[in-house]
């Protein structure tokens, strides 16, 4: 079945730089991979995602990248800001099956 | 406010026991999901209906069962409860299998 690995699992970046997610998946046939954003104590929300025919997609500060060869996906956020600091999820999805990632804690130092 | 409602928001029970956990989804959407999010770890998915028919399954124990009835509501009965199952458990909707999950506001079950 689908395995999804994310790295890091923290991630502490000072305010204003950039922060990057990378996640890689083992079923080819994925097409969907979403990534949600949960802040503590609150419920997961998408913040953007990408399907298998496109490579690329930028949403303000946020973007993700899909290598589909390498079965690699990305999260880039820019400008990073204090309400950016959660917990990010990737996630595969084939079939109506969704495989998410462990999760990465992101921390925004001042 | 995402649109889907989970009750109860919290339960505590004993080792042993059942509980049932239920969801109303977004009007309109026809996919239920359901996850358990144990400690500071990730989302595990445990099921999936779509229009009343199981669509997919995770990683859900024997324990666990759920359904969707005719008006699109969702329940997760767990059963035998174990210190274990202690976890927060999200149900989530969608329109179809790729599209946005709306996630509701969890039920944090406690089993003592």
């Amino acid at each position: 079945g689908e395995n999804v690995e994310q790295h890091p699992s923290t991630l502490s970046v000072q305010e204003g730089d950039s922060a990057v997610i990378k996640c890689t998946y083992s079923d080819s046939a994925s097409n969907y991979f979403p990534w949600y954003k949960q802040e503590l104590g609150k419920r997961p929300q998408l913040i953007i995602d990408i399907r298998s025919n496109v490579g690329e997609k930028k949403d303000q500060r946020i973007a993700v990248t899909l290598n589909k060869t390498a079965k690699h996906f990305s999260l880039h956020i820019t400008e990073t800001q204090p309400e950016d600091s959660a917990v990010y999820f990737c996630a595969a999805t084939q079939d109506d099956k969704i495989i998410f990632g462990k999760g990465t804690r992101l921390h925004i130092l001042p | 406010d995402s649109g889907v409602t989970q009750t109860p928001k919290h339960l505590i029970t004993a080792t042993g026991q059942r509980v049932t956990l239920r969801c109303s989804p977004r009007s309109g959407d026809l996919s239920v999901y359901w996850y358990q999010q144990s400690l500071d770890q990730g989302l595990q998915f445990l099921i999936q209906y779509y229009n009343g028919e199981e669509r997919a399954k995770g990683n859900i124990l024997e324990r666990f069962s759920a359904q969707q009835f005719p008006d699109l509501h969702s329940e997760l009965n767990l059963s035998s409860l174990e210190l274990g199952d202690s976890a927060l458990y999200f149900c989530a909707s969608s329109k179809q299998g790729l599209d946005e999950q709306f996630f509701g506001p969890g039920t944090r079950l406690t089993v003592l």
